[in-house]
């Protein structure tokens, strides 16, 4: 498996404009996170799902932050509009449930720059 | 979840132990102690995990005091390429539950 996949790997932008991140989680997962780290406030939760259904939505900052799961190997997170207090590296990681190591797979991150 | 307080940076010399200790005197007794590193720019990366015994694996060695409120991970050997922060996590062992990360320890391993 290619482990988790994230893309853009790195978004510049503008402020204003809508930014979507994607994520592809390890297939046969079934739980999908998404975190935000900052130098400021370190890495943290923005929303979880499992078997594609939001489970906890409390760290998404405001309105302008959604998240989304269509289907089991697919995910985004869409900011609109974007301001730059949202730069940040955005990683989203998947697990499954009852796996043996109970352990959470990270993917590489995409580096967002609102300008 | 628990609290953590773990020391802001350590050095270690390449060979060395290096040992990364842990504070979480309010674990519960169903909350089990959990180790990520992440590299820089990369993700977080799973090291071990475990509820009281001492637990190892290829990557490493987790020591848990008896009454559990404290905690070591030990890098046998440290090499240039475990330079990385450290995050030791305390949570009940269920995938539906977010990783809560702190500052971590940032380990610079050097030659």
């Amino acid at each position: 498996d290619a482990g988790v996949i994230q893309s853009p790997r790195h978004e510049v932008t503008e402020m204003g404009q809508e930014v979507t991140l994607r994520c592809k989680p390890i297939s046969g997962h079934d739980y999908l996170f998404w975190y935000r780290q900052t130098m400021m406030r370190g890495l943290e939760l923005l929303i979880y799902f499992n078997n594609n259904v939001p489970i906890d939505d409390s760290g998404m900052p405001e309105d302008r932050f959604s998240a989304k799961m269509p289907n089991a190997s697919f995910s985004t997170l869409k900011i609109q509009p974007s301001e730059p207090r949202d730069s940040a590296v955005y990683f989203c990681a998947s697990s499954l449930a009852g796996g043996p190591l109970d352990e959470q797979f990270f993917g590489p991150g995409t580096r967002l720059t609102v300008l | 979840d628990a609290k953590t307080t773990q020391p802001t940076s350590m050095d270690c010399a390449e060979g060395r132990a290096a040992n990364l200790p842990c504070n979480h005197s309010t674990i519960s007794g169903n909350e089990y102690v959990y180790w990520y590193r992440q590299i820089h720019s990369q993700g977080p990366q799973y090291i071990i995990h475990g509820l009281k015994n001492n637990e190892t694996n290829e990557m490493a060695s987790l020591i848990i005091t008896e009454d559990r409120k404290s905690s070591t991970l030990i890098l046998p050997h440290a090499t240039l390429r475990d330079t990385a922060v450290y995050y030791c996590i305390v949570r009940v062992s269920n995938s539906g539950y977010a990783l809560n990360f702190g500052k971590g320890t940032s380990l610079l391993v050097t030659p």
